[in-house]
């Protein structure tokens, strides 16, 4: 199974950059990386997927190492309001099934201070 | 656009009752997903539809868990009956089709006391 590897805690200052990591050594070549997040109370918010370019939405930017090893979100100025677990996301085999499924980990808990 | 709707938002019960979760997805979307996240952990899909037919419910617990689409658009997930290990926030997702991004409602905080 393809599966990720995320810090359980990372923290940054109000007004910088936040880069998330995540390894996710095992993927295959046609499976998509996702980012979601998800704030307290609230159901996970999708922000980024990518296969092999770099991404970038009004959310955030999304690195995707040349081997697809690894990845990492970066949020270029973030606020109090980015205090979030962030989950990175790929695609699971699932037998008698050509789609496959969704994994979440436990994610990073992200905390910015003022 | 409107959001994934759910229905609703807080449920306590007893062990062995019955409960059941509503689940109207944005319009269009025909890709629909229900799982469940315990407390501290990531969600986990309990199933999850294509149209109104099932793709995956191979972690659904099917002694005691149900779930339907019938017309390809709101979705319903039944558990019966509830243990206590049941308690967690059920959440429902919808997307425009699988590969896409997927859209979370706010979830049912579901509580077997």
């Amino acid at each position: 199974d393809a599966k990720t590897t995320q810090p359980p805690s990372m923290d940054c200052a109000e007004g910088r950059a936040a880069n998330l990591p995540c390894n996710h050594s095992t993927i295959s070549g046609n499976e998509y990386v996702y980012w979601y997040r998800q704030i307290h109370s609230q159901g996970p918010q999708y922000i980024i997927h990518g296969l092999k370019n770099n991404e970038t939405n009004e959310m955030a930017s999304l690195i995707i190492t040349e081997d697809r090893k690894s990845s990492t979100l970066i949020l270029p100025h973030a606020t109090l309001r980015d205090t979030a677990v962030y989950y990175c996301i790929v695609r699971v085999a699932v037998r008698g099934s050509t789609l496959g499924r969704l994994y979440f980990g436990r994610g990073t808990q992200l905390t910015v201070w003022p | 656009e409107a959001g994934v709707a759910q229905s609703p938002r807080y449920k306590i019960i007893e062990k062995r009752q019955s409960v059941a979760f509503w689940c109207n997805p944005i319009s269009g979307h025909a890709t629909l997903y229900w799982y469940q996240q315990i407390l501290g952990q990531g969600p986990k899909l309990l199933i999850q539809f294509q149209n109104n037919g099932v793709v995956d419910d191979s972690q659904l617990p099917k002694d005691r868990f149900s779930a339907e689409r019938l017309k390809g658009v709101d979705s319903t997930l039944k558990i019966q009956p509830a243990k206590l290990e049941d308690s967690a926030v059920y959440l429902c997702a919808s997307s425009l089709e699988v590969g896409l991004g997927a859209f979370f409602g706010q979830g049912t905080r579901l509580t077997v006391v």
